[in-house]
């Protein structure tokens, strides 16, 4: 597709069990970023890849938040042993290097965890 | 300190009026600003970039006060389809492409 695509759109998990993200950004971008929203708060950044690399993983809140990129292209971000406080919108964006670019975010991942 | 801070509001403004939102960063080496508009349960967009001299673009002017470490937005002639909210963005001198959004500032355009 034309856009950055997230899925799923929104995942309702139990405590404890794990989940992944994942995210397609747009062909020929080579920067990701991670970020989350709780309602009615602000992004918070949690990862940034350039290419496969993530040179920025200062934003990951525990180790049971991981991520991970392939061939460039799909990232997939790994929440283990879920929280109820992890519960947020997980945002994906994808810009088309390093640098001041313009960021170009998909529509998120709602996550709940009960 | 948080790095990149708003003031929530919400702004509460009549249709025409003109309004204005600052944000202030606390890295004295950051180097690019933008502002980015998200609407409610949608993803931000950018809206603008922020550059030393100042930009236009229509109704909206955009700021950057260095000494100071602030940056701002101005609408003018508000138009109900301006409410949202209105993100601050900060990139860090290292330029490792770590992109700081601040809280963001609520606006809503009333008739």
């Amino acid at each position: 597709g034309a856009g950055v695509s997230q899925s799923p759109s929104n995942k309702v998990t139990e405590k404890g069990k794990d989940v992944e993200l994942r995210c397609d950004p747009i062909s020929g971008h080579t920067a990701l970023y991670w970020y989350r929203q709780s309602l009615g708060q602000g992004l918070e950044f949690l990862i940034y890849f350039q290419g496969n690399s993530a040179p920025d993983k200062s934003g990951l809140p525990s180790d049971r938040f991981s991520a991970e990129r392939t061939g460039g292209s799909v990232s997939t971000l790994t929440i283990q042993r879920t929280q109820q406080e992890d519960s947020a919108v997980y945002l994906c964006a994808s810009s088309i290097g390093t640098g001041p670019e313009k960021l170009f975010f998909g529509s998120g991942t709602q996550l709940s965890v009960l | 300190r948080k790095e990149v801070e708003q003031d929530p509001g919400p702004f509460n403004v009549p249709e025409g009026a003109t309004v204005a939102f600052n944000c202030t960063y606390s890295n004295s080496a950051s180097q690019s600003f933008f502002w980015y508009r998200q609407d409610c349960r949608k993803e931000p967009k950018l809206l603008m970039s922020v550059y030393s001299s100042g930009n236009e673009d229509g109704r909206f002017t955009a700021q950057l006060n260095r000494a100071s470490q602030y940056i701002s937005l101005l609408i003018r002639d508000s138009k109900l389809s301006d409410s949202a909210t209105y993100l601050c963005v900060v990139i860090g001198s290292s330029n490792t492409g770590k992109l700081i959004f601040g809280q963001g500032t609520t606006l809503q355009v009333k008739p």
